[in-house]
């Protein structure tokens, strides 16, 4: 069954911890992204990649990290330096990454801040 | 700057209920507005795509209505049930972007 899994479901960071929210997609997509979403908020690209080791930073890079490795995995980490960390968490792929895809979403981590 | 607008922010019907959902957008140049549905705490899914020839789109109950003049969008949904409570989302991707802009939502709750 093709689809995006991301894990955990919840994660909590302690203070000066860095954590890793895992994405994986077996639809085959050269596109993955990031997003943020916040209580009222839209979603907010963190970061993107349109093709094995290249992505590019979206509009609240600062604070992440990514990598992208292979084409199925696009990993993100949640580093110290991001204060204000507790939100959820969407991984997303499309076919190509040109703009115009349907999108495909995983389920989303929860992070919070213990 | 690309901005998408959606209104209400909330709305709360009876199951049964009709309702409709706006989106006005300024993204340019366009080259298409897809409605997505988002459940609490999962992520969003597709429910239609609109092309700049495209006025009225349908998927089951959802129709979706396109004016690419006055860059407005509608959602409506007929014959509510519970199960379409959610979040919906609408998102307007620009010729040559390779992001597309996201709305704030628009949060539905269909009551018993």
């Amino acid at each position: 069954d093709g689809g995006i899994t991301q894990s955990p479901k919840y994660l909590f960071r302690k203070e000066g911890q860095n954590v890793t929210l895992s994405c994986e997609q077996n639809l085959n997509h050269d596109a993955m992204y990031w997003y943020r979403q916040d209580p009222g908020q839209g979603l907010r690209l963190i970061y993107y990649s349109q093709i094995v080791n290249d992505f590019q930073k979206g509009d609240i890079a600062e604070g992440y990290s990514v990598s992208r490795e292979k084409k199925e995995s696009f990993p993100l980490t949640v580093t110290s330096a991001q204060k204000n960390p507790t939100a959820f968490y969407l991984c997303a792929s499309s076919i190509g990454g040109t703009g115009d895809e349907k999108l495909f979403f995983g389920s989303g981590t929860q992070l919070s801040v213990l | 700057k690309n901005q998408v607008e959606q209104s209400p922010q909330s709305l709360i019907i009876l199951e049964g209920k009709n309702c409709t959902l706006q989106c006005n957008y300024t993204v340019s140049p366009f080259s298409n507005l897809r409605w997505y549905k988002q459940d609490t705490g999962r992520g969003p899914v597709s429910l239609t795509i609109m092309t700049f020839s495209e006025n009225t789109k349908s998927n089951g109950r959802y129709t979706a209505t396109l004016d690419a003049d006055t860059k407005q969008s509608s959602l409506h949904i007929t014959a509510s049930q519970l199960s379409d409570s959610a979040s919906y989302i609408c998102v307007v991707s620009a010729a040559g972007s390779y992001i597309p802009t996201f709305g704030r939502g628009t949060s539905l709750i269909v009551h018993p």
